[in-house]
């Protein structure tokens, strides 16, 4: 089947303890990217990606980084997590002109 | 960064009633999608559009891309209860270009 997988699901975390959110996609997409989504505010994008070892900044980029070494994965890096990066994450994917398929989320939750 | 105004912000409506949402741009785009996210979902592609003035139907859901290429709406006729749901506009100027998103309509349905 065809998707988008991001883990965890859910995370509660400490400020400033390092944390990774994994995304992998099966349908060989060379665009990736990540959002937050914040109530009001709808989807911002934090970084995206289009091909391997090809990586740009989106909107909100700011205490974020993330890497795309092969082409499935993409990878989302808090280095030092602060609350106001408590959040609902999405990473995405797309093959050429073709609309993003959305991952089913990663809640953030940064005490 | 560029914003799309997505309205109405909620709805509460009687099973069977229609919808419409809309949303506006101050910048032209070249693609309108519209997305529905479920509850604890990512969200999910519902209609795509490509070009000025179509208008494209999947099912009870009818989208049009604004003749302007800055607004786009879409509506549901004879809601029913699996309606509900947060509903996205997203805008995007060419392939490559970052996915611009309105902040979403909260869909909620009275039967």
């Amino acid at each position: 089947e065809a998707q988008v997988t991001q883990n965890p699901r859910y995370l509660i975390t400490v400020t400033g303890k390092k944390l990774t959110v994994t995304c992998s996609q099966n349908m060989n997409h060379e665009y990736m990217s990540w959002y937050r989504q914040d109530p009001g505010l709808g989807l911002r994008q934090i970084y995206y990606s289009m091909n391997v070892e090809v990586t740009d900044k989106g909107d909100v980029p700011e205490g974020y980084k993330v890497s795309r070494k092969e082409k499935r994965n993409f990878p989302l890096i808090l280095e030092s997590p602060s609350p106001n990066q408590t959040s609902l994450y999405f990473c995405a994917s797309s093959l050429g002109l073709s609309p993003l398929h959305f991952g089913n989320g990663t809640r953030l939750t940064v005490t | 960064g560029q914003q799309l105004n997505q309205s109405p912000q909620s709805m509460f409506i009687q099973e069977g009633e229609d919808v419409s949402m809309n949303c506006t741009s101050s910048s032209i785009f070249n693609t309108w999608l519209w997305y529905k996210q479920d509850p604890g979902e990512g969200p999910v592609l519902l209609i795509a559009l490509y070009k000025a003035g179509e208008l494209t139907s999947n099912g009870r859901l009818t989208a049009q891309f604004g003749i302007t290429r800055k607004d786009s709406f879409l509506n549901i006729s004879a809601s029913i209860p699996s309606d509900v749901g947060i509903y996205f506009c997203a805008g995007q100027l060419y392939y490559g270009n970052k996915l611009v998103f309105g902040a979403g309509t909260i869909l909620r349905v009275k039967s």
